[in-house]
């Protein structure tokens, strides 16, 4: 999986709780994603970062926040779960430049109920 | 609105067969286009594409891009069971290394 460490791989919890998913990578890439996978949607950003500290909003950005304070290390936290966030969590990387290929973790399986 | 679509959203065939999965896309600045398979795990990245008319080739997977005509398609001949996978394609766009992703071809290849 490219040296990308998602946990945790599953994870059961109950609306309004707080959640944390981490990535962690050993390549020193650049360029960090969250994305959410549910069926019919293929694959929709959430956040992204260009750099430790350096973070933007994706498509579905609501409700989610991030944050990167080393360069190995993109945190997503849900604030206050929803059922609507029970989804398949895929972070990944990539390295900028002209061959920008992004490489996915393994995914977190996340159910809210 | 940068999107990309992919067609079919299903497909069906048998053992042997060959298939031509579709990919278009309208983004704005255009940088590359991926293809991506996924089992029932992460995307595992197949081929990147840049310029047009350009093949792309590992095995029996092959890859074109049309920049011209927005699109790109992704043939795979003599399929095998091992082929059933969801195929992704997605665009990398903009200024800031952003990626989309159609919603996938589900290929399911039957014995």
């Amino acid at each position: 999986d490219a040296g990308i460490t998602q946990s945790p791989r599953h994870k059961v919890t109950e609306t309004g709780t707080p959640v944390t998913l981490r990535c962690h990578q050993t390549e020193n890439h650049r360029y960090m994603y969250w994305y959410r996978q549910d069926p019919g949607h293929g694959l929709r950003l959430i956040h992204y970062s260009y750099g430790v500290k350096d973070t933007d909003k994706g498509e579905v950005s609501d409700g989610y926040s991030v944050s990167r304070s080393k360069t190995e290390d993109f945190l997503l936290t849900l604030e206050s779960a929803t059922s609507s966030q029970t989804s398949v969590y895929f972070c990944a990387i990539s390295q900028g430049g002209y061959q920008n290929i992004q490489y996915f973790g393994a995914g977190t399986r996340l159910s809210v109920l | 609105e940068d999107k990309v679509v992919q067609s079919p959203l299903s497909l069906v065939v048998h053992e042997g067969d060959t298939v031509t999965l579709n990919c278009s896309y309208e983004v704005t600045n255009f940088r590359s286009l991926l293809w991506y398979k996924q089992e029932k795990k992460a995307p595992t990245f197949l081929f990147m594409l840049t310029s047009s008319g350009i093949e792309k080739k590992s095995g029996r997977l092959s890859s074109i891009l049309d920049k011209k005509e927005l699109f790109s398609i992704l043939n795979i001949t003599a399929t095998q069971t091992g082929d059933s996978a969801v195929y992704l394609c997605a665009v990398e766009a903009g200024n800031f290394n952003k990626f989309y992703f159609g919603s996938g071809t589900k290929l399911n290849v039957k014995p």
